[in-house]
């Protein structure tokens, strides 16, 4: 079936620094990928996706590309700020049938001053 | 703007109660899911509805029963508690053909 991996956490970082968090996949068709994030206490939210290979998803500072050769979808940004601190959760959705979202299991991101 | 709204966002059971916990979204979502969410698990898919009327199981369906009598609410049933059912439940919603889901900002569960 299809699944999602993610780098362990957390992740600490101090500010300014550049950000990687790595995702992989495997999916029997050509799925949809997604970057979700958590910030405490809160559900989560969306924050870039992208629907075909080599499109890049961004939004706030952070990037994704779509590589379907190595199946994978790693967020990055080029400076992060201690507002980043959360939880990061990479995920795919089959684009025919459900179209479940199937998640990553989160990777924590940890930002000091 | 609403969105996704559960309900309550706390909670504390005794084994073997029951209880429903409730999410009610306002964007005319036709899907909507309900995951939990557990250490070092990222979320997992209980049940999910496509539709008013419909339901169907998802990843770990077992212990946990939901209704969707109407297209804004998908109720969610534990009707006997047990400490494995101690954790944080996500309500969401999306609308197809766009599979971005909105979630709601979870019910903390704890089951002793």
């Amino acid at each position: 079936g299809n699944s999602v991996t993610q780098m362990e956490g957390p992740v600490t970082l101090s500010e300014e620094a550049f950000l990687t968090i790595n995702c992989t996949y495997t999916a029997t068709g050509y799925p949809s990928l997604f970057w979700y994030v958590q910030y405490p206490g809160e559900g989560l939210q969306l924050l870039l996706k992208a629907t075909k290979a080599d499109d890049k998803g961004s939004n706030k500072g952070f990037e994704a590309t779509y590589r379907k050769e190595t199946t994978s979808f790693h967020l990055e940004k080029g400076s992060v700020q201690v507002s980043d601190s959360a939880v990061y959760f990479c995920a795919l959705s089959e684009r025919t049938g459900f179209q479940k979202l199937v998640f990553g299991t989160g990777t924590r991101l940890l930002v000091s001053p | 703007n609403a969105g996704v709204t559960q309900t309550p966002k706390f909670r504390v059971l005794k084994t073997g109660q029951s209880m429903t916990l409730l999410c009610a979204q306002d964007m005319n979502h036709e899907y909507m899911y309900w995951y939990r969410q557990d250490p070092g698990m990222g979320l997992r898919l209980i049940h999910y509805s496509v539709g008013e009327g419909t339901t169907a199981k998802g990843e770990v369906p077992d212990g946990y029963n939901v209704s969707r009598l109407k297209k804004q609410n998908f109720l969610l049933g534990l009707e006997s508690a047990a400490p494995s059912q101690t954790s944080v439940y996500f309500c969401a919603s999306s609308h197809p053909p766009n599979t971005e889901a909105f979630f709601g900002q979870g019910t903390r569960l704890t089951v002793v």
